[in-house]
């Protein structure tokens, strides 16, 4: 069974930091673009992050620029997103995602999400 | 940066038409793709590049596209339908993907 499962949210206070990691099953990541979307309480779906399939080149969007960073293990089938200066507005559901199957650029394949939560 | 308009909400009876719309100055340019979410669930695509349906999603599902607007139309909606449904696509260059704000569709 093809599947995304991501780890690593929890309770951090404001100018924190956090690593999420997203680990693959059932696929090689290798050779896909893998992204992040976040989702705060209530709130809908923002695109976070991008990552090319050999790892050299990473987009953001502006709200975590310089920020937050991407990054892939293809030999661990795991991606990741290290989070610093944690900023409340940050409080979401963390997603990764990507398309895997023949549609086009569709986030197909979603995982469970993981919870981060920005307070002091 | 850039951005896609949705309404926030729309609602239908059961058995009627649903049309949410979605705009951006890009949409000429790079496809749309339309979600499906429900409560404490990942989101499903159910529509992508503009107007294909994937495999396993029921045919009263389409989308259509008119310049800078790309519509997702559920025909003979169902309870089931009731959800969170949002527009992705990418900015001009195709570098950066967006995500519309998300409709809430109230089956009455």
């Amino acid at each position: 069974e093809v599947q995304l499962v991501e780890s690593g949210g929890g309770l951090v206070q404001p100018g924190g930091s956090l690593r999420l990691s997203c680990a693959a099953s059932g696929f090689t990541i290798s050779t896909y673009w893998m992204h992040w979307v976040r989702q705060a309480p209530g709130k809908g779906l923002v695109w976070v992050s991008r990552i090319n399939s050999d790892g050299s080149n990473t987009n953001y969007a502006d709200s975590v620029k310089g920020r937050f960073t991407i990054s892939r293990d293809n030999a661990k089938n795991t991606l990741y997103l290290q989070m610093n200066s944690l900023r409340v507005e940050d409080t979401a559901v963390y997603y990764c995602s990507t398309y895997y199957g023949d549609y086009g650029d569709a986030f197909d394949i979603w995982g469970l999400g993981t919870m981060v939560t920005v307070s002091s | 940066s850039y951005e896609v308009t949705q309404p926030p909400s729309v609602s239908v009876s059961p058995g009627q038409t649903a049309r949410i719309t979605c705009s951006g100055d890009a949409l000429p340019k790079q496809y749309a793709y339309w979600y499906q979410q429900k409560p404490g669930q990942a989101p499903v695509v159910v529509i992508y590049k503009d107007s294909e349906r994937p495999s396993g999603i029921p045919e009263r599902f389409s989308g259509s596209s008119s310049g800078t607007t790309v519509t997702l139309t559920i025909s003979g909606v169902q309870a089931e339908d009731e959800a969170d449904y949002y527009c992705q696509s990418a900015d001009s260059s195709g570098t950066y993907r967006v995500f519309g704000g998300g409709t809430k569709l109230t089956v009455l």
